[in-house]
């Protein structure tokens, strides 16, 4: 079966620092990835997507980043956090095949001070 | 643009009671998802709605989609506080070869004694 791992947890960052989220996805091969953020008490916002290594579109202009260095590797970073970086971050997996559905991680929570 | 709108937004309901969140689209879609968010929680896959007309059933949740309305229903019968959660429909678009959901804001449901 498939299984999405997202890490860290939970982190607190200082302003100006630099950020690592990763994400692996194990049990399939060429998945889409996909990151997502949640800032609190609002609804999903799509950061990153990617159908394949090296492929990554942006939904949204921003200072994060992301790359997928591996099939089932998918890493958002950040040179420069901003305060309003501050959020629940999802990285997420699908396949295209019947139902599609989007299977998400189990979350970073994200707070910038 | 793809819109998801949901409604209502925030739900406070007595156990036992039934209610309907509604989920609707703007542009065409033959699918439909809903998930549910546990507080601080990732999502979770709730249904997967393939065609117009299905319906699909799990303890006393029940949800449905009409395609040509552009609506989707996500029904509680008689609710229990395990129900108190934030349900999201979402909606899927291929995009720049892409496939993507749009998630609506969100149903924060809390059943009360």
């Amino acid at each position: 079966s498939q299984t999405i791992h997202q890490w860290p947890a939970t982190l607190v960052q200082p302003v100006g620092s630099p950020l690592s989220l990763e994400c692996t996805v194990e049990g399939t091969s060429n998945p889409n990835l996909y990151w997502y953020r949640q800032a609190a008490g609002r609804g999903l916002q799509l950061l990153f997507y990617s159908v394949g290594i090296g492929q990554i579109s942006s939904e949204v202009p921003q200072n994060l980043s992301a790359s997928r260095p591996q099939d089932r590797q998918f890493i958002l970073s950040s040179k420069k956090l901003l305060l309003s970086d501050s959020g629940f971050y999802l990285c997420a997996w699908s396949v295209l095949r019947s139902g599609n559905t989007i299977y998400f991680g189990e979350g970073s929570w994200l707070t910038v001070v | 643009e793809l819109k998801v709108e949901q409604n209502p937004l925030f739900l406070s309901m007595q156990e036992g009671k039934n209610y309907t969140i509604y989920c609707n689209y703007s542009t065409t879609s033959d699918r439909l998802y809903w998930y549910r968010q546990d507080p601080g929680k990732s999502l979770e896959s709730l249904f997967v709605l393939l065609s117009n007309g299905a319906v699909k059933q799990e303890g006393r949740l029940m949800a449905s989609l009409d395609t040509k309305a552009r609506l989707s229903t996500l029904h509680i019968t008689a609710a229990v506080h395990d129900l108190s959660a934030t349900y999201f429909c979402a909606v899927p678009y291929f995009g720049a070869g892409s496939y993507q959901l749009t998630f609506g804001k969100g149903t924060k449901l809390s059943v009360i004694p």
